[in-house]
């Protein structure tokens, strides 16, 4: 089974554009959600979609948003990019069955600069 | 503010030794994830424990969940090189994963 992707792997764009990545989860999984990874913050959760739905959302800004397709792939984008934005986004996706301790199985992520 | 407390944040030692990480909260989660996480690459789950006062081996891998399931160690005997990389714990907090900071640990030969 292939594993979880994201394109693209890396990507510069500047302060106030905005930005578009992309998750392909593993097939047959439902569940995709997306974390931000920087080196002050490490690891948080933006949000999670099944069936087409946001069913968990971090505490991030509006500037953050996303969406899930009837495939399962998700996109999330950013507006008005700003520096702290800066970052490695990390999807990963699940079977999505709401169970405790369900594994969740990580992309390579997306880095992205902002300049 | 980290829900998931990690220490040490970084560990250096030489191959054949034993090295520990801890991961200590004062909220309670319905489980506990670790994760290693190399280099380029995103986070490779390593363990799911449950129960608390459970005890999970991996290899050379020993997992520890606390009995009030608020606080979980990893201890790694004998380390080798391929043991480098950045060591996560996640609480699973109503079907979000909350992460500590991490580990890092370097392995030298």
């Amino acid at each position: 089974k292939a594993g979880v992707t994201q394109t693209p792997r890396y990507l510069i764009k500047t302060r106030g554009q905005q930005v578009t990545l992309s998750c392909s989860p593993i097939s047959g999984h439902r569940s995709v959600s997306w974390y931000q990874q920087t080196p002050g913050q490490g690891l948080q959760f933006l949000f999670e979609y099944f069936s087409e739905t946001q069913r968990n959302k971090g505490n991030f800004p509006g500037r953050f948003s996303g969406r899930q397709f009837s495939n399962s792939r998700s996109e999330m984008n950013v507006s008005t990019l700003e520096l702290g934005d800066s970052a490695l986004y990390l999807c990963a996706s699940s079977l999505g069955v709401g169970l405790g301790g369900e594994t969740q199985y990580f992309g390579p992520g997306t880095r992205l600069l902002v300049l | 503010t980290q829900l998931l407390e990690q220490s040490p944040q970084f560990l250096s030692i030489q191959e054949g030794e034993n090295l520990t990480v801890y991961c200590n909260s004062s909220s309670v989660f319905s489980s506990l994830q670790w994760y290693r996480q190399e280099p380029g690459e995103g986070p490779v789950l390593l363990v799911t424990v449950v129960t608390g006062g459970e005890v999970k081996k991996l290899k050379r891998l020993t997992f520890q969940f606390g009995d009030a399931r608020k606080d979980s160690s990893l201890h790694i005997t004998a380390a080798q090189p391929g043991d480098t990389g950045l060591y996560l714990c996640a609480g699973d907090s109503w079907g979000k994963l909350q992460f500590g900071a991490g580990t890092q640990v370097v392995v030298t030969p």
